[in-house]
């Protein structure tokens, strides 16, 4: 099983569409989640930090099940700007993160 | 504030010829990590530095990746010889001072390796 999992995509969605990523990961010992967000040959960067509490910023959300190892992410509102690959990160301890191999999204008019 | 600098952007290079790639952390990011982005997969990480010691290096195919950090600053990853299999997006990352498991890492633009 990898460490990482998540959804295989693309996902197509029209513009104000409502999309859900989901991520598993297999390491029960894993201490933080992230969800970065890369562009086309873009660098990765940060989007939001998953929280046990779950989490919101804006139109996006994120929720940590720790007895699931499971992590989501949703995008309410889809804009075109959205399109980009998510990808689900996991830190196992020191700063060490593992990332999944991602979900692309594309958003139409 | 200036971000974590790379270079070259791209290189093109044979198989079994040696090539270098040069990353510049943020300014005072003790932890710098480089990472292989391979096309259609996540990133991976080779290696991570605190300073200028490495704290992991479980990923790094060591009988042709080296890199270094001599000065606790800048680094250099370096493949000698390169493998068509190598052809690759290197991505240099770094940290702040005290890393912690909820530190935010910052990538630079990568370096994008063909090897013919």
């Amino acid at each position: 099983r990898k460490e990482v999992e998540q959804d295989p995509g693309p996902f197509n969605v029209p513009e104000g569409a409502t999309v859900a990523f989901n991520c598993t990961y297999s390491n029960s010992a894993s201490q933080s989640f992230f969800w970065y967000r890369q562009d086309c040959r873009k660098e990765p960067k940060l989007l939001m930090s998953v929280y046990s509490s779950g989490n919101e910023d804006g139109r996006f959300t994120a929720q940590l099940n720790r007895a699931s190892q499971y992590i989501s992410l949703l995008i309410r509102d889809s804009k075109l700007s959205d399109s980009a690959t998510y990808l689900c990160v996991v830190n196992k301890g020191y700063s060490t993160l593992t990332f999944g191999k991602g979900t692309m999204l594309l958003v139409s008019p | 504030e200036a971000g974590v600098a790379q270079s070259p952007r791209y290189k093109i290079i044979e198989k079994r010829q040696s090539v270098a790639f040069w990353c510049n952390p943020i300014s005072g990011h003790a932890t710098l990590y480089w990472y292989q982005q391979i096309l259609g997969q996540g990133p991976k990480l080779l290696i991570q530095f605190q300073n200028n010691g490495v704290v992991d290096d479980s990923q790094l195919p060591k009988d042709r990746f080296s890199a270094e950090r001599l000065k606790g600053v800048d680094s250099t990853l370096k493949i000698q010889p390169a493998k068509l299999e190598d052809s690759a997006v290197y991505l240099c990352a770094s940290s702040s001072a005290r890393p912690t498991i909820t530190d935010t890492q910052y990538f630079g633009p990568g370096t994008r390796l063909t090897v013919l």
